[in-house]
């Protein structure tokens, strides 16, 4: 049972549009998320991450949105680039035990259309 | 990535043989973790390692042993390599158990499993 969970395989938008990805968790103790960016051949890399004590984080066109009421977040990329085309992982962790490791989502495949 | 490699960064071997994946990390970071990538799966933890020859199971442990005699070097080792073990392998590390930037990650090893 997968507990982040990311329904979206794939999205296109175009550029400078704003791209949204969204991922869902259902494991209640996950109070840290992290988005990470994947391109081909290459290992992936950090992006953005939020604390569960807020609900917003921003990064110059990057942001995440965090609704822990409804375990879910986004993270919203405007405007969106042709180079932001690649897979986005999301992630979370927890403060205790196995949880501390980091469980990912199953990815989205970005592609930004020029 | 900067301060972690992994090798080999392709593999073909045959059904049954033994196999190990290397990951060196120059940063002298105590943790350490094996993820398998799949399609549908994202990442999913095989093992981590908190220190010099402590080690413990992830997600999907089955089939997979590991050892860490160094701080630098982390060995995944397939005894007997199975078709369901063809996959992309990545290497992490971290400074801490629950680090607020996650894990960096080497370039990944791909193994095919004929």
């Amino acid at each position: 049972d997968q507990q982040v969970k990311q329904n979206s395989p794939s999205l296109s938008v175009q550029e400078g549009r704003i791209s949204i990805l969204n991922c869902d968790y259902t494991n209640s103790m996950f109070d840290y998320f992290l988005w990470y960016k994947k391109y081909p051949a290459e290992g992936p890399t950090f992006l953005i991450s939020i604390s569960s004590i807020k609900d917003k984080n921003e990064d110059g066109r990057f942001t995440v949105f965090l609704n822990k009421s409804a375990k879910h977040l986004s993270l919203h990329i405007v405007p969106s680039q042709p180079g932001d085309s690649a897979v986005y992982f999301c992630a979370a962790s927890g403060s205790s035990g196995s949880a501390r490791q980091l469980t990912f989502g199953s990815g989205t495949q970005l592609t930004v259309l020029p | 990535d900067a301060g972690i490699t992994q090798s080999p960064r392709h593999k073909v071997t045959e059904t049954g043989t033994p196999v190990t994946l290397r990951c060196h990390q120059t940063e002298n970071h105590r943790y350490m973790y094996w993820y398998r990538q799949d399609p549908g799966h994202g990442l999913r933890l095989i093992h981590y390692s908190y220190g010099v020859k402590d080690t413990d199971k992830g997600e999907v442990s089955d089939g997979y042993s590991v050892s860490r005699s160094k701080t630098e070097d982390f060995l995944l080792t397939l005894e007997s390599a199975t078709s369901s073990q063809t996959s992309v392998y990545f290497c992490a590390i971290s400074e801490q158990a629950k680090p607020n930037y996650g894990y960096t990650f080497g370039s990944g090893t791909r193994l095919t499993v004929v």
